[in-house]
């Protein structure tokens, strides 16, 4: 069974960087037949899909967030990586990681976790 | 980018009531090499993660009940829960996944009237 974890800051201040990190279990993320994802969502609100990185170390980031965004892994730990720069407060969210299928189909995802951005 | 749109953004049914949310995208996700639609449907439960019901418009995954079911084509899509239990208030919220930046719906809430 396939099962991610996140891990990371749950506070970081305005204009830092927010890094976050995926642990991945029952599956390796050198698997060629997916994507590892990142998916946000401010509390109460909706899901916005932040991009994914492949076994290669090619990415797609959301254009929305490009400029901000690196998605980076590491396969000896089995693990892949968040960072995002310049946060303010509207980075408030829930940051779950998971697993996307080359099809495009998202499962599983992690719990997600909460960061907040505040001084 | 594809935009999604959801209606109702709430709905209210009765225990063993049908319950319809439509999705409306921007723009055709039907993918012509498989021919199927990339459009997914989540359920998302207070405190947890989305949870995937539905891929290809209609696919239901493992160990989804029956009372599930995914319709549609072209840009207009349909969850239906047919006989409404209390374990399925939720949020439901639809993605396509036919174009980067994948996207979502805005969320239907749903509960018991």
């Amino acid at each position: 069974q396939v099962q991610l974890q996140e891990s990371g800051p749950g506070l970081v201040k305005p204009s830092e960087t927010l890094s976050l990190t995926c642990t991945v279990s029952g599956d390796s993320i050198s698997n060629g037949d997916y994507y590892w994802s990142w998916i946000r969502q401010p509390p109460g609100r909706g899901l916005e899909w932040i991009g994914y990185i492949y076994y290669s170390g090619s990415t797609y980031y959301n254009p929305s967030l490009r400029h901000r965004i690196t998605i980076s892994l590491d396969t000896s730990k089995n693990h892949f990586s968040l960072n995002l720069t310049s946060v303010t407060a509207a980075d408030t969210a829930f940051y779950f990681c998971a697993r996307e299928a080359l099809g495009g189909r998202i499962d599983p995802w992690g719990q997600g976790t909460l960061v907040t951005v505040s001084s | 980018d594809i935009v999604m749109t959801q209606s109702p953004d709430s709905l209210a049914v009765s225990l063993g009531e049908r319950a319809t949310i439509d999705c409306k995208s921007s723009q055709s996700v039907l993918y012509s090499s498989n021919n199927k639609h990339n459009l997914a449907w989540f359920q998302q439960k207070p405190g947890q993660p989305p949870k995937l019901l539905i891929s290809w418009a209609s696919t239901r995954e493992s160990g989804v009940p029956d009372r599930f079911t995914g319709s549609g084509s072209g840009t207009d899509f349909t969850l239906t829960i047919s006989s409404l239990q209390a374990e399925d208030v939720a949020v439901y919220y639809c993605q396509q996944y036919y174009s980067t930046p994948y996207t979502f719906g805005q969320g239907t809430k749903l509960e018991i009237k």
